[in-house]
């Protein structure tokens, strides 16, 4: 089975700031890969998917990058409403596995 | 408005069982792939399983294969997802949500509670 691992775990950054976070896969996903937002008490939001093709209605400020088993989310310039959980998917066929979720928090 | 509307958590004993369900509604429910995602409290995003569009094809995942079981009514736009032989390890909240073969989960419902404890 494919295991996705992200890092860092937690993120402290301030409004403004560029932030990256990694996600690595246990052998090459090719481009199958999608990122989610997650906020308290909500269901997980689509942001990204096939690596870096932006899902309608996200800002252009979350960039998704990589190929093979190694893959990034950046935030350009973070807001306010940016601060929260991010997961990582990998997805083929229909089969999915998540990594283990970055928390960003506010400095 | 495109929407899944979920229903059936409950908190139940080990060993027992229960079905929960997602409604769509807004777009043509038979047309997506659905999943079932679920997280324990303070934890990740675990998927469960998957069914086809027309029902015929469904996946699990090893921690509940041989107990729960997926299910969908095309007619009824709702998706199923039989629980049984409920464990304490199964306790979170339940997420459904849709998918294509090129985007996944691209709306999911509001995620339906589920504790098994005696």
């Amino acid at each position: 089975d494919i295991q996705m691992t992200q890092s860092p775990s937690t993120l402290s950054a301030s409004v403004g700031d560029r932030v990256t976070i990694t996600c690595r896969a246990s052998q090459n996903i090719n481009s199958y890969l999608a990122w989610y937002q997650q906020k308290p008490g909500k269901a997980p939001h689509l942001l990204i998917y096939r690596t870096s093709s932006l899902e309608t209605g996200v800002p252009s400020r979350f960039i998704g990058s990589g190929f093979g088993t190694e893959f990034t989310l950046t935030i350009s310039s973070l807001q306010p409403d940016d601060f929260a959980t991010y997961y990582c998917q990998h997805y083929h066929r229909h089969f999915q596995t998540f990594g283990q979720g970055t928390k960003l928090e506010i400095k | 408005e495109m929407q899944l509307v979920q229903s059936g958590g409950a908190l139940v004993q080990p060993g027992g069982s229960l079905r929960l369900s997602c409604e769509g509604s807004g777009f043509t429910f038979r047309s997506y792939w659905m999943h079932w995602v679920r997280q324990a409290p303070g934890k990740g995003l675990v998927w469960v399983s998957r069914i086809n569009s027309d029902g015929s094809d469904t996946a699990y995942a090893d921690s509940v294969k041989g107990r729960f079981t997926i299910s969908r009514d095309n007619a009824e736009n709702t998706l199923y997802l039989q629980m049984n032989s409920l464990r304490a390890e199964d306790t979170g909240l339940y997420y459904c949500a849709r998918a294509t073969e090129v985007v996944p989960n691209d709306m999911w419902g509001q995620g339906t509670m589920v504790a098994v404890s005696s």
